[in-house]
């Protein structure tokens, strides 16, 4: 099924430790996303790709990279993790800035820095 | 940066109630999205509405993007238990991205 896969679904980390987070789209969208979740905060946005080369920093990007490696896949890299990223991390795509369908959203990972 | 209020930040209703929920924001928007996001997964988008006081329905779903760009509403008619979830209100600034309101939760009772 077309749409926005990510990997892994569920993660745990230790302090200090690093990771990163998979996307990828099938749908030839132009833009990217990442976002996290946590209760009573709605959706934040960390970072994204307007199109294929260039990244650009949201609301809460600190501690966060992200490469587009290519049209298809837009990753995000946890250099040194803390408790406070611990949350519910959200890829999405669109065709592209311009939303006349929106975005779609990936299940979303999972992740506990212990 | 801009925010979005989203109340009530929860909802617990009887099936077959309507249901009504609401989004403000400071600042004006291009572009009002409705989410819904089942658990465990990711939000889904409902209904987008691109001009000032356009009304929209999805089904038992109707939306209304504010005349003033700076708000806009959701409502839910004859609630079933299926309508369970997290219900995101999202605007579009200027530059093009999406903020997303807190959410509103949503419980029904069989």
């Amino acid at each position: 099924n077309a749409g926005v896969t990510q990997t892994p679904k569920f993660q745990v980390l230790k302090t200090g430790q690093s990771m990163t987070l998979q996307c990828a789209q099938d749908m030839n969208h132009n833009s990217m996303y990442w976002y996290r979740q946590d209760p009573g905060m709605g959706l934040r946005l960390i970072y994204y790709s307007a199109s294929e080369g260039t990244t650009d920093k949201g609301e809460v990007p600190n501690g966060y990279n992200v490469s587009r490696l290519n049209k298809r896949e837009f990753s995000l890299r946890l250099e040194s993790a803390a408790p406070s990223q611990t949350s519910v991390y959200f890829c999405a795509s669109s065709e592209a800035l311009s939303l006349r369908y929106g975005y779609t959203f990936g299940s979303g990972t999972r992740l506990t820095v212990v | 940066g801009q925010q979005l209020n989203q109340s009530p930040q929860s909802m617990f209703i009887q099936e077959g109630e309507d249901v009504s929920m609401n989004c403000t924001s400071s600042s004006i928007f291009n572009t009002w999205l409705w989410y819904k996001q089942d658990p465990g997964e990711g939000p889904v988008l409902l209904i987008a509405l691109y001009k000032a006081g356009e009304l929209t329905s999805n089904g038992r779903l109707t939306a209304q993007f504010g005349i003033t760009r700076k708000d806009s509403f959701l409502n839910i008619s004859a609630s079933i238990p299926s309508d369970v979830g997290i219900y995101f209100c999202a605007g579009q600034e200027g530059t093009g991205k999406l903020i997303f309101g807190q959410g509103t939760t949503l419980q029904v009772k069989p």
